[in-house]
């Protein structure tokens, strides 16, 4: 959902289930994208990320779409675990200075 | 070192007081970002150095808040005369320039508390 300033929108699902989480960006100019899991009191890690010629690209449990078309970003988690209860933000590059906008996060929530 | 290096892992500091804090990048990273994190919130885009080009500040909540790199390498955040609202997790990272893509690299960050 939308966020308010920087609000977290906030995703709960019950374990085993699949999440995805909806990103969407600004550049249609970004070339580049990636999804950081950041876990309490820790920062950010890379998850996965994918280049803007391609739509699918599939990791462990986690997969990314790109929709370029409506510039929409989304990270899929197979069977959920409740390790995955994290902030997940997506991040676009573009521009010629090659600089990193990272969005507002979404929190998933993971029910036992 | 192998990793993103912040210090000091935790600040409290009194309101008023200036503070520094400092990021060491992954050697070899041309690319250094600022962020600033509110508990329970988003990543707030503070400042951003690439090489030797003109950092791009325009995520500085106020002229209280300067960042400087020195020798492109280690960089630090000054925040003077604190106030309350200061209070947050600042993150550092950093990453390679590069036309591939590669990701950015996140420290612990460092918890700042102004009393």
């Amino acid at each position: 959902g939308e966020s308010v300033g920087l609000h977290l929108p906030t995703l709960s699902v019950q374990e085993g289930d699949n999440s995805i989480i909806n990103c969407a960006y600004s550049n249609s100019a970004s070339d580049y994208f990636i999804w950081y899991k950041q876990e309490s009191g820790k920062g950010p890690q890379f998850i996965i990320d994918i280049r803007s010629n391609m739509d699918k690209r599939q990791g462990q449990r986690v997969t990314v779409l790109l929709n370029k078309t409506v510039k929409h970003l989304s990270l899929q988690i197979a069977a959920t675990q409740p390790g995955d209860s994290a902030v997940y933000f997506c991040a676009e590059r573009g521009g010629s200075n090659y600089k990193l906008t990272f969005g507002k996060g979404t929190l998933l929530t993971v029910n036992p | 070192g192998a990793g993103v290096s912040q210090s000091p892992s935790n600040k409290v500091t009194e309101k008023g007081k200036d503070v520094e804090l400092r990021c060491d990048p992954i050697s070899g990273h041309t690319a250094l970002y600022w962020y600033r994190q509110s508990l329970g919130q988003g990543l707030e885009f503070l400042i951003y150095f690439q090489g030797n080009s003109a950092p791009d500040k325009s995520g500085l909540p106020s002229d209280r808040f300067s960042a400087e790199r020195t020798g492109g390498s280690v960089s630090t955040l000054t925040i003077q005369r604190t106030q309350q609202e200061d209070s947050a997790v600042y993150l550092c990272a950093s990453s390679i320039r590069y036309r591939g893509g590669t990701e950015a690299f996140f420290g612990q960050g460092t918890r700042l508390t102004v009393v």
